[in-house]
């Protein structure tokens, strides 16, 4: 069973618009998460993350919001950029190890 | 300073054949970690190392074996591969529990 689930497989957006990617997880030991970018043919690079403790951490354009009582991760893009087309992964930590959503596709449309 | 790199890029195996992904980073993290990525799946975890001469299992161990002889690389082994480990390979590094730099990754074809 996902511990770490990303429910929407694709996002397509209008650039300068707002982007949301949205990540549930289940396990309650999750201290930190991180979300990823990935494009095509190249490893994930780190975007942005939130320790438990917070519900709120914001660089530049982009934000991540924490509700522990849901459950519930997600990153705002905004404004939305065509660069900003590619794959977002949301990682959850437990000890040593970080457990990945399947994925989110975001496309932004100039 | 080059980061994770990885070798090979690409490996076509067939089913029985053996070989080893190796990882290398310059950046002196002592956590480095083994993932594969399917369709649909995400990221995850083989296995990883929390330093030089450790190793632990991660989600999906078997049919894999490591090994860190040497802190800045992380070899990944396949005695005998099989139809179903066919999937992109990365290798990530950090030097603490968090954030983690991935490699470029190696896309293996077992048939």
């Amino acid at each position: 069973d996902q511990q770490v689930k990303q429910n929407s497989p694709s996002l397509s957006v209008q650039e300068g618009r707002i982007s949301i990617l949205n990540c549930d997880y289940t396990n309650s030991m999750f201290d930190y998460f991180l979300w990823y970018k990935k494009y095509p043919a190249e490893g994930p690079t780190f975007l942005i993350s939130i320790s438990s403790i917070k519900d709120k951490n914001e660089d530049g354009r982009f934000t991540v919001f924490l509700n522990k009582s849901a459950k519930h991760l997600s990153l705002h893009i905004v404004p939305s950029q065509p660069g900003d087309s590619a794959v977002y992964f949301c990682a959850a930590k437990a000890g040593n190890m970080l457990t990945f959503g399947g994925g989110t596709r975001l496309m932004v449309k100039p | 300073n080059a980061g994770v790199t990885q070798t090979p890029k690409f490996r076509v195996l067939k089913t029985g054949q053996s070989m080893t992904l190796l990882c290398a980073q310059d950046m002196n993290h002592e956590y480095m970690y083994w993932y594969r990525q399917d369709p649909g799946m995400g990221l995850r975890l083989i296995h990883y190392s929390v330093g030089e001469g450790t190793t632990a299992k991660g989600e999906v161990p078997d049919g894999y074996n490591v090994s860190r002889l040497k802190k800045q690389n992380f070899l990944l082994g396949l005695e005998s591969a099989a139809p179903s480990q066919t999937s992109v390979y990365f290798c990530a590094s950090s030097p603490f529990l968090r954030q983690q730099y991935f490699g470029p990754g190696t896309r293996l074809t077992v048939t």
